[in-house]
């Protein structure tokens, strides 16, 4: 068990482009979280999978903003045509079931530039 | 709406200095409240979950308390090597396993 691990660990992009980030969680955590925390603020929720089923998205995760989690294994998130206001760290966690803790994995830290 | 508040925002101390943080929330009924350790650059560090209120949990300098309306993370004699921000965050029963955090407590202790 080596934990949540994100991949990659930091991203600088041109605005416009899209992104791809990818989640591998704990391998028998069968629930899975994105989180976007910008500095000095606490993480806030972007969505959330059990199994493969996506079953909460936040008002904040816009249209530009999709998650898959096929498989339910490893999950991405993708960015299209970011944008400045984009540039956060996206932290991925997983969780055993609704009772348990979630770990979280290191985040990938977005740059738009 | 859920909603979780930290105080203070940030707090210095001297090593061996013991202190509190704060921790209040507002919860449409609460399956839970988290509090977790996050160093610069890295993830959030889980260390305890609290359940219901008059619980505690110790790991080796720190002591989390929950009351029904806020959590308490006591540090005692506290080290250089304990500075990083403190998050809380509350899981409500209506909300999956979405969690609610607040905006962290940074903590600097200095030798």
């Amino acid at each position: 068990d080596t934990g949540v691990s994100q991949n990659p660990r930091h991203k600088i992009t041109k605005r416009g482009q899209n992104v791809t980030f990818r989640c591998d969680p704990i391998s028998e955590h069968n629930r899975l979280y994105w989180y976007r925390q910008t500095l000095g603020q606490g993480p806030e929720f972007l969505t959330y999978f059990q199994n493969e089923a996506q079953l909460e998205k936040s008002r904040l995760l816009s249209d530009r903003f999709s998650a898959e989690r096929p498989k339910g294994s490893f999950s991405t998130l993708e960015i299209q045509r970011t944008e400045q206001g984009d540039s956060a760290m996206y932290l991925c966690a997983s969780s055993l079931d609704v009772s348990r803790n979630a770990f979280f994995g290191q985040g990938t830290r977005l740059t738009v530039v | 709406e859920d909603q979780v508040t930290q105080s203070p925002e940030a707090l210095r101390l001297q090593e061996g200095e013991s202190s509190s943080l704060n921790c209040s929330y507002t919860v449409s009924g609460l399956r839970g409240l988290f509090w977790y350790r996050q160093d610069p650059g890295k993830g959030p560090e889980f260390l305890f979950t609290l359940y219901s209120a008059g619980e505690e949990k110790e790991k080796e300098r720190l002591k989390a308390t929950l009351t029904k309306k806020e959590s308490f993370l006591h540090i005692t004699a506290p080290k250089p090597e304990d500075s990083a921000t403190y998050l809380c965050a509350v899981q409500a029963r209506n909300a999956g396993n979405m969690l609610t955090f607040g905006g962290g407590t940074r903590l600097m202790v200095k030798p």
